[in-house]
């Protein structure tokens, strides 16, 4: 089983709240990436890093930020939650080649 | 952008049916994977390949890098099978992955 968790697994937040979507692995892995999925649709990257204090944005535009402080850990922030973020965020990580991707279990995301 | 399309999107299946999901995808990659997604949202690794054939218990996993085409199968399919598949490649320039909308899996006893 793949070392890699989130928290809060689930989310219920009022309309323009700051909230922080925590993501820690602990494989020692260079490579995170933040994917978000809508209910029933597929899944878009969001932001990735290959590696401390490296951050990119992915292909699906997205208000949220992220930060890479440490290795182990990639938290996504969003400084005013809207009903429009309401969705499921799935962190994920890989190490050196381009080798498999490990999962978190995910955020469930309600914004009301 | 990678684009990948799968087929079909949703299938019924009866327990113990020999079961196949096509995907294929239009630009050079450097490996696709075979994703599984149950209904609590967790995602869990198949298979990642980038020629050839790979197995693991009951399923198999092909791909033809000329067709850029790639097959999973599930033999003796059984009700635990029933999940949402997702095919995904990594292109040659990054290490993200570009997914597929998937294909519900339901297999009935």
């Amino acid at each position: 089983e793949a070392d890699i968790y989130q928290t809060p697994r689930y989310l219920v937040i009022g309309t323009g709240k700051k909230i922080t979507l925590e993501c820690s692995q602990t494989m020692g892995h260079d490579k995170m990436y933040w994917y978000q999925q809508d209910p029933g649709m597929e899944l878009h990257l969001i932001h990735y890093s290959y590696g401390v204090n490296s951050t990119e944005k992915g292909d699906l535009s997205s208000e949220s930020t992220v930060s890479r402080i440490r290795t182990e850990h990639f938290p996504l922030t969003l400084e005013s939650a809207r009903p429009s973020h309401t969705s499921q965020y799935l962190c994920a990580s890989s190490g050196r080649d381009r080798g498999e991707q490990y999962f978190g279990p995910g955020t469930r995301l309600t914004v009301t | 952008k990678n684009e990948v399309e799968q087929s079909p999107q949703n299938l019924t299946a009866q327990e113990g049916e020999f079961i196949t999901i096509n995907c294929s995808y239009s630009v050079g990659i450097s490996a696709l994977h075979w994703l599984q997604q149950h209904p609590g949202g967790g995602i869990v690794s198949l298979f990642m390949l980038s020629s050839g054939k790979k197995k693991h218990g009951r399923l198999i996993a092909t791909i033809n890098i000329q067709e850029k085409h790639s097959s999973l199968h599930i033999t003796a399919s059984h009700p635990r099978d029933s999940a949402v598949y997702i095919c995904a490649v990594t292109s040659n320039s990054g290490y993200a992955l570009n997914f597929g909308k998937g294909t519900s899996l339901l297999v009935t006893p």
